[in-house]
């Protein structure tokens, strides 16, 4: 079944350190997409891509990196400099043009230690 | 002003009754419109989408939306316990080619037994 995967479901975080989560997709979209949940809010959009080896900063890059080197990849790199990194990470992917919907992966909970 | 609104809930309806949940948008250009359901501690799933004016009913679903009021609605009728959930309004950032979704910070529905 086609679908989107991330990895790890929970993943703890050390002050000052990096930490990568993982988004992989069978479904042959083109866009792909990043966004970060806190309670209470609605989805804020970290970086978006539409095609290999090109993505775009969204409203809340800031300590934030990703990369896209595959059409089915977009892994996110939480960095030392993001201070508040607790939330939950949500990577999305759609045909653009066609007007539908994101679907979205299962979602990672990052948690500072 | 938030770019979609949604009033935050919890919206509380008994079960079998209809549940109304609305959501309304600032950009007047804005081509599509989805309503997501997203359980505690889940990801987003799509439930309904609409691109024209009027009403569009799937199963126990109607959304409908009024663009000269920008707001979008979503009816739930014979309401069920597993009903209840968050209920996200994204709407297509203006005609942005890059295929973005503005994200209303969702409304909490309870359906009582």
């Amino acid at each position: 079944d086609g679908g989107i995967t991330q990895s790890p479901k929970y993943l703890f975080r050390k002050e000052g350190q990096n930490v990568t989560l993982s988004c992989e997709q069978n479904l042959n979209h083109d866009a792909m997409y990043w966004y970060r949940q806190d309670p209470g809010q609605g989805l804020r959009l970290i970086y978006y891509s539409q095609i290999v080896n090109d993505f775009q900063k969204g409203d809340i890059a800031e300590g934030y990196s990703v990369s896209r080197e595959k059409k089915e990849s977009f892994p996110l790199t939480v960095t030392s400099a993001q201070k508040n990194p607790t939330a939950f990470y949500l990577c999305a992917s759609t045909v653009p043009g066609r007007g539908g919907g994101y679907t979205f992966g299962s979602g990672t909970r990052l948690t500072v230690v | 002003q938030k770019e979609v609104e949604q009033n935050s809930g919890p919206l509380s309806v008994p079960e079998g009754a209809i549940a109304s949940l609305n959501c309304t948008y600032s950009d007047r250009v804005s081509q599509s419109f989805f309503w997501y359901r997203q359980y505690s501690g889940k990801s987003p799933e799509l439930i309904m989408s609409i691109y024209s004016n009027g009403d569009k009913e799937d199963g126990r679903f109607t959304a409908q939306l009024n663009k000269a009021s920008q707001y979008v609605s979503l009816l739930i009728r014979d309401s069920q316990p597993s009903d209840s959930a968050t209920y996200l309004c994204a709407v297509t950032r203006g005609r942005d080619s890059n295929y973005q979704l503005i994200w209303g910070a969702g409304t909490k529905l309870i359906i009582k037994p």
